[in-house]
């Protein structure tokens, strides 16, 4: 089983800051990295796969990098609002074919 | 409306019963995916398939059996040999991996099971 690390484990911010989490995993037998937001009460939804070293991804106000070499990645997160309040988890892919997700970084933004 | 569906959303049974939850998506993907959340830790891969009549043990597989008989439907039975049955259960679906790259999964609503 792949140990995956997120770090924070919970992170409280005020509107309009901005933030970055971590994920790290083991470099060997890498093929791809996940990165899902999970609301409270909804299903999980992804939000970048990635599978270049040095790699980065942009949706709005939300990016991440990859460093394969080293095994890890970074979330950013650009004026964080209200609604960016989830569970954000990362999940690499190795030689099988199927996801191990980390225990995740859970966001609360106050207005 | 394309998606996948898990029924019923809670589920109670007594210890001892085995019990099946359903999985079914309509998105014409080929990998099926189980997997268990405990409170406080992250999804744990139970059983996927890639392939219709295929499936594969993930991390936690044991006492569970999974069927993949057709394309749309993969469901889970939770037996009496799993010591823990408690906890939320979610089913995702992906198009299959492809050489050089790789695809989003996409969740159901998941299944919440106690074991009184």
């Amino acid at each position: 089983i792949l140990n995956v690390e997120q770090s924070p484990q919970s992170l409280h911010v005020q509107e309009g800051d901005s933030t970055n989490f971590t994920c790290s995993f083991p470099s060997s037998n890498f093929y791809a990295l996940h990165w899902y937001r999970w609301e409270t009460a909804k299903s999980p939804e992804a939000l970048f796969v990635m599978t270049l070293n040095g790699d980065e991804k942009k949706k709005g106000r939300i990016s991440a990098t990859l460093n394969t070499k080293e095994g890890y990645s970074y979330l950013y997160i650009k004026g964080s609002q209200p609604e960016d309040s989830a569970t954000y988890l990362c999940a690499p892919e190795g030689g099988r074919r199927a996801l191990t997700f980390g225990s995740g970084t859970r966001l609360q933004v106050q207005p | 409306d394309g998606g996948i569906t898990q029924s019923p959303k809670y589920l109670f049974r007594k210890e001892g019963q085995n019990v099946t939850l359903s999985c079914e998506q309509n998105l014409n993907h080929d990998a099926m995916y189980w997997y268990r959340q405990d409170p406080g830790q992250g999804l744990r891969l139970i059983y996927y398939s890639q392939i219709v009549n295929d499936f594969q043990k993930g991390d936690i597989a044991e006492g569970y059996s999974v069927s993949r008989e057709k394309k749309e439907s993969f469901p889970l039975t939770v037996t009496s040999a799993q010591k823990n049955p408690t906890a939320f259960y979610l089913c995702a679906s992906s198009k299959r991996g492809k050489a050089g790259g790789s695809n989003e999964q996409f969740f159901g609503p998941g299944t919440r099971l106690t074991v009184l």
